[in-house]
C-alpha cells in the first residue's frame, strides 16, 4: 500500500525549535517530489513547497520562505519540515503529500497525503 | 496566481446538482488544475486533475471543466458523502496555489 506517514502531535512553546517528518512507502520514495501544505485551525490549505528527495531540488512559497524549511533523507524514506524559532501564528496542521506525475512527467496533482500533523506553539 | 472560489458556501440536498467555480488571476498553464475534497478531521483527497481528469476510484458524478482562467467541479447527483468542502489548486506555475475552498453543506 502507497502511504505518508506523518509524526505525532507536538505542544511547543514560542522560540523552540522543531522538525516533523513525513515517511513514504509502497513507492520509490526518491521519484516522487513531497509537498507540504498548511491549515490552521479552521482555515483552508496553503501551499508551502515542494522537494524532491532524489537530490533535494526544491520550489517554495515566498510566503514560507526564511519561516521553515524543508529537506529529506532518501536512504530512510523521510521528508522533514523544521522550524528553528517556533512562533504561535505557526499553529496548525501541516500535511505532506505525494506530488504525481502526468504522462508528460510533468507535476501534477497531489495523489497522496499524510494524515497531518497538529503542531500547537503556546506559552 | 491567485485562485478564488465560488460560492463560498454552497447549501443544497442530496440528489441535487452542485457546480463549483474556480476563477484564476491569471492563466492557468496547459489546465494543470486540481479538485481535491476535505471532510472535517480528514487530510484531502484529490478529484480532478489536468481539470477534467478524474483521479483513480472517484465515481463518474464528479465531472471536471474549463480552462485558462474559468474552471467548475460539477457534482450531477448529490449524494450524503458528497458534503464537504472542495478545494481548486493550480499546478502550473509556482507557487502552486488553493483557492480559499467551498463548502458544500446540506440544506
Amino acid at each position: 500500500e502507497v502511504q505518508l506517514v506523518q509524526s505525532g502531535a507536538e505542544v511547543k512553546e514560542p522560540g523552540e525549535s522543531l522538525k516533523i517528518s513525513c515517511q513514504g512507502s509502497g513507492y520509490s520514495f526518491s521519484d516522487y517530489w513531497i509537498a507540504w501544505v498548511r491549515q490552521m485551525p479552521g482555515k483552508g490549505l496553503e501551499w508551502m513547497g515542494i522537494i524532491y528527495p532524489g537530490d533535494s531540488d526544491m520550489r517554495d512559497s515566498p510566503s514560507f520562505r526564511g519561516q521553515v524549511s524543508m529537506s529529506t533523507d532518501k536512504s530512510i524514506g523521510t521528508a522533514y519540515l523544521q522550524w528553528s524559532s517556533l512562533k504561535a501564528s505557526d499553529t496548525a496542521i501541516y500535511y505532506c503529500a505525494r506530488v504525481s506525475r502526468d504522462n508528460r512527467g510533468h507535476l501534477s496533482a497531489y495523489d497522496i497525503w499524510g494524515r497531518g500533523t497538529m503542531v500547537t506553539v503556546s506559552s | 496566481i491567485v485562485l478564488t472560489q465560488s460560492p463560498g458556501t454552497l447549501s443544497l440536498s442530496p440528489g441535487e446538482r452542485a457546480t463549483l467555480s474556480c476563477r484564476a488571476s491569471q492563466s492557468v498553464r496547459s489546465n494543470y488544475l486540481a479538485w481535491y475534497q476535505q471532510k472535517p478531521g480528514q487530510a484531502p483527497r484529490l478529484l480532478m486533475f489536468g481539470a477534467s481528469t478524474r483521479a483513480t476510484g472517484i465515481p463518474d458524478r464528479f465531472s471536471g471543466s474549463g480552462s485558462e482562467t474559468d474552471f467548475t467541479l460539477t457534482i450531477s447527483r448529490l449524494e450524503p458523502e458528497d458534503f464537504a468542502v472542495y478545494y481548486c489548486q493550480q499546478y502550473g506555475t509556482s507557487p502552486y496555489t488553493f483557492g480559499q475552498g467551498t463548502k458544500l453543506e446540506i440544506k
